[in-house]
C-alpha cells in the first residue's frame, strides 16, 4: 500500500490567495484526520471524519478553513482566503473505523503565506 | 479535556534505556494510551497502545499504572536513530501535547 497520499507537499502563496490541500487516505480506512503543527502550538486536530461526515470540526480556527470528503478516497482542507499565520505543515492520517486504531499520518504538506 | 502532561526534552546515550512519562490525569474510561514518534520533516508514527498494565511489542514497553493517570513509554537499548519526538495521545480525545524531545548521543 502507499500510504496517505498527501498533494503538495509544499505551497507558497501570498496572503489573500485560496489554498487547497488535498489528501487520499489509505483504501479500507474509514476515518480521516487533518492535523497542523507549528513550532508554537504543536500538531493540532482541525478535524476529523467517519464514513465521509465530519464528526468534530471544533479544531478548525475559522471560517476560512474547510474541510470536505466527497468520497471515502478523497479530502480536501481548503483556506480562503489565507493569512500569513496559516503558514505550518498541514497532516492528514486515517485510521480504520471504531478502534481505538493507530494513525497513519501522510507526510505532510509544508504551506508558507507571505 | 483528557491534557497530557509530558518533559519537554531529554537526553540519552547509545545502548541506555530511557524511559519517558506522560501524565494524563483526566483520562476516561473507554480512553486508550498511545504513543506516537516524529522524525524531523515526518508525519507522526505509530509506537505503541494500550489500555492497562503492560503492554510490548518489538520496538517499545508501554507501562501503565492501575489508576492509568500516568503511562510511561520504556525504549530499549536506543540508538542514534531514536532520536526524535515522541508523543503521548489519549486516543478518544485526539490531543496531542507538545511531545518529548529525545536526543541520543554517541
Amino acid at each position: 500500500d502507499a500510504g496517505v497520499i498527501q498533494s503538495p507537499r509544499h505551497e507558497v502563496t501570498e496572503m489573500g490567495q485560496e489554498v487547497t490541500l488535498r489528501c487520499k487516505p489509505i483504501s479500507g480506512h474509514n476515518s480521516l484526520f487533518w492535523y497542523r503543527q507549528t513550532m508554537m502550538r504543536g500538531l493540532e486536530l482541525l478535524i476529523y471524519f467517519n464514513n465521509n461526515v465530519p464528526i468534530d470540526d471544533s479544531g478548525m480556527p475559522e471560517d476560512r478553513f474547510s474541510a470536505k470528503m466527497p468520497n471515502a478516497s478523497f479530502s480536501t482542507l481548503k483556506i480562503q482566503p489565507s493569512e500569513p499565520r496559516d503558514s505550518a505543515v498541514y497532516f492528514c492520517a486515517s485510521s480504520p473505523l471504531g478502534g481505538p486504531y493507530e494513525q497513519y499520518f501522510g507526510p505532510g504538506t509544508r504551506l508558507t503565506v507571505t | 479535556l483528557a491534557k497530557t502532561t509530558q518533559p519537554i526534552s531529554m537526553d540519552s546515550y547509545e545502548g541506555q534505556e530511557v524511559n519517558i512519562t506522560c501524565s494524563h490525569n483526566n483520562i476516561a474510561t473507554n480512553d486508550y494510551i498511545t504513543w506516537y514518534q516524529q522524525f524531523p520533516s515526518q508525519g507522526p508514527r505509530f509506537i505503541i497502545q494500550g489500555y492497562k498494565t503492560k503492554v510490548t511489542n518489538e520496538v517499545a514497553s508501554l507501562f501503565i499504572p492501575a489508576d492509568r493517570k500516568s503511562s510511561t513509554l520504556s525504549l530499549p537499548r536506543v540508538s542514534l536513530s531514536d532520536t526524535a519526538v515522541y508523543y503521548c495521545l489519549v486516543t478518544d480525545k485526539l490531543i496531542f501535547g507538545t511531545g518529548t524531545r529525545l536526543q541520543v548521543f554517541p
